[in-house]
């Protein structure tokens, strides 16, 4: 069975920095490339970040570049999202999901919540 | 950037009645995929590739369309299918990935 769980979620101040990790099983990880996907409070979904399988490319949104970074482990099987310079807007609920062109497995999110 | 404009916001349908949500891109794109999302859940991938099934997704639902129009289709409305639905567009330009801002179905 296909998982997908994040942790590394919670409150942080603006301007101070986040780092979120995404635990996969059930499948062969380094075959897969892997994105971030976040939902701001009673909002929709809106992509932040996707890497390829090797992580050799990256791609970001505009409102994230320069201050998110998408990287792995496949090693460990492990997706990351290190957030720096964090802004109020960034307040979301943030899904791990496995594809690049179509997401067809999402973890169960991890909440963040960036607020003085 | 190419923009997914989703049509209604919210709708509601009986049991057994045909419902039809629509997704219009700003530009053209090559296929949509769509996703079901229910409250305090992860989202779904329920339809790809403008109209393959995901597994497990009940064949009362069906997707269609080309260019800069497609639509999610259920043939016979049930309990289960309240949720909100999202489409997707991939591109090779920035932002790669786009959605449209969700249609709420709700049961009568």
């Amino acid at each position: 069975e296909v998982q997908l769980v994040e942790s590394g979620g919670g409150l942080v101040q603006p301007g101070r920095s986040l780092k979120l990790s995404c635990a996969a099983s059930g499948f062969t990880f380094s075959d897969y490339n892997m994105a971030w996907v976040r939902q701001a409070p009673k909002k929709g979904l809106e992509w932040v970040a996707t890497i390829s399988y090797d992580g050799s490319s990256t791609y970001y949104r505009d409102s994230v570049k320069g201050r998110f970074t998408i990287s792995r482990d496949n090693a460990k099987s492990t997706l990351y999202l290190q957030m720096d310079s964090l802004r109020s807007e960034d307040t979301a609920t943030y899904y791990c999901a496995r594809g690049d062109y179509v997401m067809d497995a999402w973890g169960q999110g991890a909440s963040v919540t960036v607020s003085s | 950037e190419i923009v997914l404009t989703q049509s209604p916001t919210t709708m509601a349908a009986s049991p057994g009645e045909k419902v039809t949500i629509t997704c219009r891109a700003s530009s053209s794109v090559s296929y949509m995929h769509w996703y079901q999302q229910k409250p305090g859940a992860s989202p779904k991938p329920w339809i790809y590739d403008t109209s393959k099934l995901a597994s497990g997704v009940p064949n009362r639902f069906s997707g269609s369309g080309s260019g800069t129009s497609y639509s999610l289709t259920i043939s016979s409305m049930e309990t289960e299918d309240t949720a909100t639905y999202y489409c997707q567009q991939w591109s090779s330009n920035s932002p790669m990935l786009t959605f449209g801002s969700g249609t709420k179905l709700e049961i009568k």
